[in-house]
């Protein structure tokens, strides 16, 4: 098992453009969400898939939108970078059994907006 | 509002020097407490859950106790393998099982 994979591990984007990070696990989890990590704040939820079909906002979700592509693959766009989006992102899934199981990371992309 | 406070915010040991790392946390129910290690440049990688107050948990030199309002990470004779931040997060049970974290404690064991 590969666990949670993230591609690309590295990006620099100019203000304006645009990207996708890319997320897929193969634990047949249910439950998907993407974080950011920013110096003295902490991992920070962005938006969370219940389950497949389903999307919601999580803390810190102005400047990005998500796709929850089928059961492994969940995917997080910035549609015009800003150099408040430079953080490093990762993705997450959770297992199925009721509330308490733990999430497993992705590596996570380290990403710069100059 | 669910806030979880660690500290210190940065600790260093010498190898076998024992200490705690503190988690205090402020939730509306309490359905999950978890420790995370996080290495440089690597996505955080779990360690334990503990789910009511008196719960201990023990991996290697760790243990991970709870109480009503905080949660300790005990390292026994750390090594310098050990260096790393770790996170504590809770679950309160709301919609998506959503985590929310702690700013960690860097430790680092010098050898």
């Amino acid at each position: 098992n590969a666990g949670v994979t993230q591609t690309p591990k590295f990006q620099v984007l100019k203000t304006g453009q645009s990207m996708t990070l890319q997320c897929a696990q193969d634990m047949n989890h249910n439950s998907m969400y993407w974080y950011r990590q920013d110096p003295g704040m902490g991992l920070r939820l962005i938006y969370y898939s219940a389950s497949e079909g389903t999307t919601d906002k999580g803390e810190v979700p102005n400047g990005y939108n998500v796709s929850r592509l089928n059961k492994r693959e969940f995917s997080l766009r910035l549609e015009s970078a800003a150099p408040s989006q430079t953080s490093v992102y990762f993705c997450a899934s959770r297992g199925n059994s009721g509330t308490m199981n733990e999430q497993f990371f992705g590596p996570g992309t380290r990403l710069t907006v100059l | 509002e669910d806030q979880v406070t660690q500290s210190p915010e940065a600790l260093r040991l010498q190898e076998g020097e024992s200490s705690s790392l503190n988690c205090s946390y402020t939730v509306s129910g309490l359905r999950g407490l978890f420790w995370y290690r996080q290495d440089p440049g690597k996505g955080p990688e779990f360690l334990f859950t503990l789910y009511s107050a008196g719960e201990e948990k023990e991996k290697e030199r760790l243990k991970a106790t709870l109480t009503k309002k905080e949660s300790f990470l005990h390292i026994t004779a750390p090594k310098p393998e050990d260096s790393a931040t770790y996170l504590c997060a809770v679950n309160d049970g709301t919609s998506g099982s959503r985590l929310t974290f702690g700013e960690g404690t860097q430790l680092t064991v010098n050898p």
